[in-house]
Order: C-alpha cells, then sequence, then structure tokens
C-alpha cells in the first residue's frame, strides 16, 4: 500500500536556527502533500497544501516566510521551520493521496520539534 | 463547507466491553470519512473509510463504522475492548478526491483493566 516516510521523527534545535523536515512517498507519486501541525492534547490544524512544481499554498494565519515549503519532485515535499522559536515546538505531520485512493490519505509518522 | 464533530472528548471502557465513539459531520457533497488512530508520540494510522460503497465499513483491529447519512453520523464501534486500542481517535471527512481533509478535535479512549 501507499507508504509515506518522514524524516526526522525528533528533532531538537536551538532558537534562531532553521530546521528541515522531509517528506517522502515511498511507492507512489504524490502531486498534493499537506503539512499539519498538532499542539499538546489538540487536533491537527492544516498548514499548508504542496503542490509539485508551484508555491503552497497556506492557510489563513501560517506565515509562508517562517514555514517555507518545497515540493521540487513528485515524490517529495519539504517543511523548513526558519529562525525557530519555542512557541514553534509542536508536532508536525505530512500527508499525500493518491489518485486511485479517492480521498485516501498516507501520513507520516510525524516529527516532533522542541526548540530550546 | 465540510465540518466533523467528536462528540465526546474522552470515552473511557472496561476491558473486554464494547467500544463506541461518536462522529457527526456536515459536507456540501458526497464526502468521504475515515478514522484515524493515534497513539502517543506516533503519527497516525489509518482504521477505515467510507466512500461511497458500502455503509458498513469494517477496518483493521476489530474497529467498523457505519455511515448513515439521514443522521450524518459515521460512529466507531469495535465489540470488545483490548488494552491496546487505548489511543486518540480521529474522524476525518473529506468533500472527495484527495483534497484537503478536515480532522475532529479527537476522543481518546481509555481501557481499564
Amino acid at each position: 500500500g501507499a507508504v509515506v516516510s518522514q524524516h526526522p521523527s525528533r528533532v531538537i534545535c536551538k532558537s534562531g536556527t532553521s530546521v528541515k523536515i522531509e517528506c517522502r512517498s515511498l511507492d507512489f507519486q504524490a502531486t498534493t502533500m499537506f503539512w499539519y501541525r498538532q499542539f499538546p492534547k489538540q487536533s491537527l490544524m492544516l498548514m499548508a497544501t504542496s503542490n509539485e512544481g508551484s508555491k503552497a499554498t497556506y492557510e489563513q494565519g501560517v506565515e509562508k516566510d517562517k514555514f517555507l515549503i518545497n515540493h521540487a519532485s513528485l515524490t517529495l515535499s519539504t517543511l523548513t521551520v526558519t529562525s525557530a522559536h519555542p512557541e514553534d515546538s509542536s508536532f508536525y505531520i505530512c500527508s499525500a493521496g493518491t489518485p486511485t485512493l479517492r480521498g485516501g490519505y498516507t501520513f507520516g509518522s510525524g516529527t516532533r520539534l522542541t526548540v530550546v | 463547507a465540510q465540518s466533523v464533530t467528536q462528540l465526546d472528548s474522552h470515552v473511557s471502557v472496561s476491558e473486554g466491553t464494547p467500544v463506541l465513539l461518536r462522529c457527526n459531520y456536515s459536507s456540501s457533497y458526497s464526502p468521504s470519512l475515515f478514522w484515524y488512530v493515534q497513539h502517543p508520540n506516533k503519527g497516525l494510522q489509518l482504521l477505515l473509510k467510507y466512500t461511497s460503497a458500502a455503509t458498513l465499513v469494517k477496518g483493521i483491529n476489530g474497529f467498523e463504522a457505519e455511515f448513515k447519512k439521514s443522521e450524518t453520523s459515521f460512529h466507531l464501534t469495535k465489540p470488545s475492548a483490548h488494552m491496546s486500542d487505548a489511543a486518540e481517535y480521529f474522524c476525518v471527512v473529506s468533500d472527495g478526491g484527495y483534497q484537503k481533509v478536515t480532522f475532529g478535535t479527537g476522543t481518546k479512549l481509555q481501557v481499564i483493566p
């Protein structure tokens, strides 16, 4: 079945540095990938929709200059948290769908980001 | 527009007893509906999905859900809870294709030995 690999699973970084999170579709091509953020004890909130070969579409309230999304190929999307601050500490999850799996989304295993 | 409401933030059951996690949705189109499970500090795992085929959907680990259009519901059930079922469960709605989805706020299932 469809597999999405997300890396790293955990990362700790210093305040002011940047962190890159990768999301790969291993056995299918994903023209669209989604990035979510989950705060403790809350549901997942969509941050942005990543489209291969074009600019990402950001949800209202998400800073596009802070959360840089690049979808350079049909199997890879990256999220870079720039100039990270402690309030950016969260659980980030990506997902991708396939044309043959109507509405079916496969999620990555998530990345726990801690900014110290 | 679409939305999903999970009616219970916490559900506690004894091991071996039935599980019922409630979900109501609203959608402008024929929706696709999903249930995902998330164990602590883990990613999301798909339990089951409804995409306009049979209204009673069977998933993994003995879970099933019934799509009831008249009630706009998609409740998740399991006949007998196991300790390993303790996790957070999310009901998700999509208006179709593989466009963006909307998550419910989650239901935390506690299983008491």
